[in-house]
C-alpha cells in the first residue's frame, strides 16, 4: 500500500472548518483513500473514503486532487468532540475473492479542537 | 446497531503468564483484523483472518497465535508474556466486499 504523510498536528477553533491534509504520491490506479480517526484510546473509528471523485457523508468530506496524488479531509464544524488522531490510509479496495485487505496506519495528525 | 465486542476490556498478568483475548465480530461480517497499539504510538497490524482462513500476517511475535472460529468469532493467545507486551489490543471485522472495518473497544492488556 501507498505511503502517506500528514502533519503531526494541527489545531482549530470550534465551529470552523477543519481541514487535514494527506500526502500520497505514489498511490496506484487501484488504491483508495481511507480517513479513519481515533478519540482517546478508542476504537479506530472509520470516516470517508473515495478513489477519485470528491465524497461526503454525514460526518465529513474528502476532497482528492485530480492527480490523486494528495487529499484533504474536510470538518465543516468542528466541535470539540472531534479532538482526536487522524489517519489517512491508502489502500486497495477489499477484493471480492476473500483477501482480508488490512489497513496500516501511519502517523496520523493529532486534531484539537478549543473554544 | 450491533458493534463489534471484545473481550476482557481489561487484563493484567505477570511476566511470562499466558492470555487470551476474544473478538466477537458485527453479525454477517466474515473478517477479523487485529492491532496491537502500544502507549503512545499508533495501531500496528498483527494478524487477520477471512472465513476462518488466516488471510495476513504482520508483525505478530511468534508467541502470539490467533485463530477464527465457525461462529465467526477470534482469539487472540498470547503466550510467555513480556512487559513489553502490555498494549491496546483492537479487533475490527468487516463484512466480504464491504468497504470499511469497524473497531472494537479493544482490550487493555497489562504485563506486570
Amino acid at each position: 500500500d501507498a505511503k502517506t504523510t500528514q502533519p503531526p498536528s494541527m489545531d482549530c477553533a470550534e465551529g470552523r472548518a477543519a481541514n487535514l491534509p494527506c500526502n500520497h504520491s505514489t498511490i496506484s490506479g487501484n488504491e483508495y483513500v481511507y480517513w479513519y480517526r481515533q478519540i482517546h484510546s478508542q476504537g479506530p473509528q472509520y470516516i470517508i473514503h473515495g478513489l477519485k471523485n470528491n465524497e461526503t457523508n454525514e460526518m465529513a468530506s474528502l476532497i482528492i486532487t485530480e492527480d490523486r496524488k494528495s487529499s484533504t479531509l474536510i470538518l465543516p464544524h468542528a466541535t470539540l468532540r472531534d479532538t482526536a488522531v487522524y489517519y489517512c490510509i491508502v489502500r486497495t479496495r477489499p477484493l471480492h475473492t476473500g483477501t482480508a485487505s488490512k489497513l496500516t496506519f501511519g502517523t496520523g495528525t493529532r486534531l484539537q479542537v478549543t473554544l | 446497531a450491533a458493534g463489534v465486542i471484545q473481550s476482557p476490556r481489561h487484563l493484567i498478568k505477570e511476566k511470562r503468564e499466558t492470555a487470551t483475548l476474544k473478538c466477537y465480530p458485527i453479525p454477517r461480517h466474515d473478517t477479523v483484523y487485529w492491532y496491537q497499539q502500544g502507549p503512545g504510538q499508533d495501531p500496528q497490524f498483527l494478524i487477520s483472518f477471512y472465513e476462518k482462513m488466516q488471510s495476513d500476517k504482520g508483525s505478530i511475535p511468534d508467541r502470539f497465535s490467533a485463530q477464527q472460529f465457525s461462529d465467526y468469532h477470534s482469539e487472540l493467545n498470547m503466550s510467555s508474556l513480556e512487559l513489553g507486551d502490555s498494549a491496546l489490543y483492537f479487533c475490527a471485522s468487516r463484512r466480504q466486499g464491504g468497504t470499511e472495518a469497524f473497531f472494537g473497544q479493544g482490550t487493555r492488556l497489562t504485563v506486570v
